[in-house]
């Protein structure tokens, strides 16, 4: 079965650079999450998308933005990055309206040295 | 918004004893409750899942509990094995439209052969 697809699977940054990490959803999903995961932590909500449309909104800094496009992809888009940027960043999908059981992708690792 | 507090933090356990992780919740609107296996540098799994409408889910050797009143959940695993050694978060959501899921800080389980 088709899982949820992340690219790039790593990325090495440097400080105040750029990145953009992408996400494909599993097939008839609507809804798109984007979770970071630090050394040890617990994934944190950053940001989710249902219907192109943004969601919920966590701890997604101002830095970073992201949308979700008309295939129901979604893009996270990072900005002047900092070294504590540094993590896993897990993208879910589910297939929405009251079945959001979220199904996680490999994950991009992120590094910014 | 959501809190959710996980114990314990670290266990270990003989092979075949039985495991319980319990997790709590502020939120009485959560109804959703699922239960994520992590391997490092994996992805969350989904490993069982429960919603406020159930006092008890049982998949082989793995259940969950809840308790709405107290907004408590527990994960039990029996017979535990090996390869039973993770990261196990518990979280709490709401099943609305990209209703983000809110995570505990994880246990990370042993078990000795």
């Amino acid at each position: 079965a088709a899982g949820v697809i992340q690219s790039p699977r790593h990325l090495i940054k440097e400080k105040r650079e750029t990145a953009t990490l992408k996400c494909y959803p599993i097939p008839r999903h609507d809804t798109v999450y984007w979770y970071q995961q630090g050394p040890g932590q617990d994934p944190q909500f950053l940001i989710s998308f249902y219907e192109k449309m943004q969601s919920d909104k966590g701890s997604i800094p101002d830095r970073f933005s992201a949308q979700q496009f008309s295939d129901y992809h979604s893009e996270l888009n990072m900005s002047s990055l900092e070294l504590g940027d540094s993590a896993l960043y897990f993208c879910a999908s589910s297939p929405g309206v009251s079945k959001n059981i979220q199904y996680f992708g490999a994950g991009t690792r992120l590094s910014v040295l | 918004g959501e809190n959710v507090e996980q114990h314990p933090s670290t266990l270990s356990v003989q092979e075949g004893d039985s495991a319980v992780i319990k997790c709590t919740y502020s939120d009485s609107a959560s109804n959703y409750f699922p239960w994520y296996k992590q391997e490092l540098g994996k992805r969350p799994q989904l490993i069982i899942d429960i919603r406020s409408n159930v006092g008890e889910k049982k998949d082989q050797r793995i259940a969950v509990t809840l308790n709405k009143t107290a907004k408590h959940f527990s994960l039990h695993i029996t017979e535990t094995q090996p390869e039973d050694s993770a990261v196990y978060f518990c979280a709490a959501s709401k099943l609305t439209n990209a209703g983000k899921s809110t995570f505990g800080d994880g246990t990370t389980l042993t078990v000795k052969p």
